[in-house]
């Protein structure tokens, strides 16, 4: 079965520093790879995603993401975080079956 | 707006009563999913439907029924509550993308509280 991995369960930036979340699957060939964003409250809401070609992807809110294949990983990263970037973020992969699986998140915090 | 619409928001329950969560969505999706989402532990799919007329069991099926009644409507059922059930739904939809690859589409979620 795939299984995703998002190592850091809390995170807290200073507003304006830079980001990056990790993301590492278990997957025999290369999935879709998603990452998502939930505000509190709310539902998720899609950022990037990645199915082939160039390893790195802009998304929305100015986040981007790099797939390593040899890594195994879909960290995001955003150079600038603003504070309204505070959420929890989600990795997902599809693994071309149209079944979706998630890591349990990474919650960011932005200190002024 | 088109999207994914799931009823009801919030729902109060005592152990061992049964309830049905609906969800609908307008985009013409093949796919529809159900997941739960509690703490720390992420999105875990409950069940699936790739089309209408198929259903198929997620990681974490036990305790739950669902019925995929048209296109547009994907609902999920507890026949006997239980307080491990107690937790955040959210229903979801995918359609085809251009590369073959889907995404998904998300409701605003339940909040379902099984005393």
């Amino acid at each position: 079965a795939q299984s995703v991995t998002q190592p850091d369960i809390h995170i807290t930036v200073s507003e304006g520093a830079s980001l990056e979340l990790r993301c590492n699957y278990s997957y025999g060939a290369t999935p879709y790879l998603f990452w998502y964003v939930q505000s509190p409250g709310q539902g998720l809401q899609l950022l990037l995603k990645y199915f082939s070609g160039d390893t790195l992807v802009q998304g929305i809110k100015g986040f981007e993401a790099e797939f390593k294949r040899s890594q195994s990983s879909f960290n995001l990263r955003k150079p600038s975080v603003h504070w309204s970037d505070a959420a929890e973020y989600f990795c997902a992969v599809d693994d071309n079956f149209n079944k979706f699986y998630f890591g349990s998140g990474t919650k960011l915090n932005v200190k002024p | 707006n088109a999207g994914v619409t799931q009823t009801p928001k919030f729902q109060v329950l005592k152990t061992g009563q049964s309830m049905t969560l609906q969800c609908a969505q307008d985009m013409n999706h093949n796919s529809m999913y159900w997941y739960r989402q509690d703490p720390g532990m992420g999105l875990r799919l409950i069940y699936y439907s790739a089309s209408e007329g198929t259903t198929d069991k997620g990681e974490v099926p036990n305790g739950y029924n669902v019925s995929r009644l048209n296109k547009r409507e994907f609902s999920l059922r507890l026949e006997s509550a239980a307080p491990s059930q107690t937790s955040v739904y959210f229903c979801a939809s995918s359609g085809s993308g251009g590369t073959g690859a889907n995404v998904l589409t998300f409701g605003a979620g339940s909040r379902l509280t099984v005393l």
